[in-house]
């Protein structure tokens, strides 16, 4: 059975810190991974999407994989309490269809 | 553009009740999936439509839970009778990808919260 680890938190960083979030899966195929933001009563919402060994940046988000740890994290920088939310680590291998975490609920605080 | 429409927005019922409810994708989008999200927990594939098939059913509870998408554009979810631990946010989402490789985003719906008691 494909899983999708994340610690549920909350991860509690002050405004302008670096957070970090972070994700392990078990399905060793998995080729595309996303993070979700989900704010609270609201519905997922893309944020990043990766799909190669390395780094991806977009704005104050970088994305990171590692394929052979099976490890894919999330980097906010210069965190704002408008981040604070839930994310959500998803994977995907091939034909199959999207696997979720359970979220890991960041709070940044002014 | 217009998002992915659901309705109703909230439902209250009781156990072994009835409750139906419905998603219209993103227009021209191909793919339509089901999630149902339990409170602290993330969402969980109950069906994917390609189109008006079923590519994947395997985690729907049948024997209660029926959802069907006639015409390969708007969808009904139906769960027949409702138990308590179906309490949660079900939530649709479209994908405009025809091919299951395809890289393009899952759009959510705002979700449907039902409460059964």
């Amino acid at each position: 059975q494909k899983e999708v680890e994340q610690n549920s938190g909350p991860l509690s960083v002050p405004e302008g810190a670096i957070a970090s979030l972070n994700c392990t899966y078990s399905d060793r195929v998995s080729q595309s991974f996303f993070w979700y933001r989900q704010y609270s009563g609201k519905s997922p919402e893309l944020i990043m999407s990766i799909y190669s060994n390395g780094d991806k940046e977009d704005g104050r988000f970088t994305a990171q994989l590692n394929k052979a740890s099976q490890y894919v994290s999330l980097l906010i920088r210069d965190s704002q309490p408008s981040d604070s939310a839930t994310y959500l680590c998803a994977v995907k291998a091939g034909y199959s269809t999207l696997t979720f975490g359970k979220g890991t609920m960041l709070l940044v605080s002014p | 553009e217009a998002g992915v429409a659901q309705s109703p927005r909230y439902k209250i019922i009781e156990k072994r009740q009835s409750v139906a409810f419905w998603c219209n994708p993103i227009s021209g989008h191909a793919t339509l999936y089901w999630y149902q999200q339990i409170l602290g927990q993330g969402p969980k594939l109950l069906i994917q439509f390609q189109n008006n098939g079923v590519v994947d059913d395997s985690q729907l509870p049948k024997d209660r839970f029926s959802a069907e998408r006639l015409k390969g554009v708007d969808s009904t979810l139906k769960i027949q009778p409702a138990k308590l631990e179906d309490s949660a946010v079900y939530l649709c989402a479209s994908r405009l990808g025809r091919g299951a490789l395809t890289t393009d985003t899952q759009y959510f719906g705002p979700g449907t919260r039902l409460t059964v008691l």
